[in-house]
């Protein structure tokens, strides 16, 4: 079965800087799909960004990037230029490209960021 | 726009009631998933369906929990004889067909509170 790490329950970064949130996983598997969510107090889960394994483009969007490392079996989150509306809690998640196990997504705990005015 | 909607937004029952959870897809999409997400943790995933057929029920924690989705629209997850430890949000996600890297749109989660 997978697992996914987030090792840090909270961070917290003054407006209009960068913040990196930190994400593990562990898998036999040589190919799959990473996802960062985000969930503001309002609790309706969203999709921030996505990354699929096979790719070595880290993947991009706007002030959001992650920095995958296969190897590793790491896939961080760099958030730029830090706006309030970044603060919610952050879940990263994985998904089998097989359906082996769980079709469904297996998330982290979270991360909750702070953004500070 | 019309995102996932699930009712009731809160629902309180005693232990030992049964309840059902209801949940709108987005139109036209084939898959959907429940998850349950204990106070502070990330959503745990529950069951999935593509259309009407159920998947994966691989999560469902005991026999008590039932999900169906006779349509392959909407969809309810049902508990029976409640237990304190059945108290969480269940969150409802759906996703168009295309591949498993499609995104899951989620729903705002049903909170339930077993006394």
């Amino acid at each position: 079965a997978q697992t996914v790490t987030q090792s840090q329950p909270e961070m917290s970064v003054q407006e209009a800087e960068t913040v990196t949130l930190s994400c593990t996983y562990d898998t036999s598997e040589s190919d799959y799909y990473l996802f960062w969510y985000k969930q503001p107090p309002s609790r309706q889960m969203i999709l921030v960004i996505r990354q699929e394994a096979y790719k070595q483009q880290n993947a991009t969007e706007n002030r959001f990037s992650v920095n995958f490392q296969k190897a590793a079996k790491s896939f961080s989150l760099k958030i730029s230029d830090s706006q309030l509306g970044d603060a919610a809690m952050y879940f990263c998640a994985y998904r089998s490209v097989s359906g082996g196990g769980a079709d469904g997504l297996t998330f982290g705990k979270g991360t909750h960021l702070i953004i500070q005015p | 726009g019309a995102g996932v909607s699930q009712s009731p937004r809160y629902k309180v029952a005693k232990r030992g009631q049964d309840v059902a959870l209801r949940c709108d897809p987005i139109s036209g999409h084939v898959s959907l998933f429940w998850y349950q997400q204990a106070l502070g943790q990330g959503p745990e995933f529950l069951t999935y369906f593509q259309n009407e057929a159920q998947l994966d029920k691989s999560g469902l924690p005991s026999d008590r929990f039932f999900a169906e989705r006779p349509e392959g629209s909407v969809s309810t997850l049902k508990i029976q004889r409640t237990q304190q430890e059945d108290s969480a949000v269940y969150l409802c996600a759906s996703s168009d067909a295309g591949g498993r890297n499609q995104p899951q749109h989620f729903g705002d989660g049903t909170r339930l509170s077993i006394l």
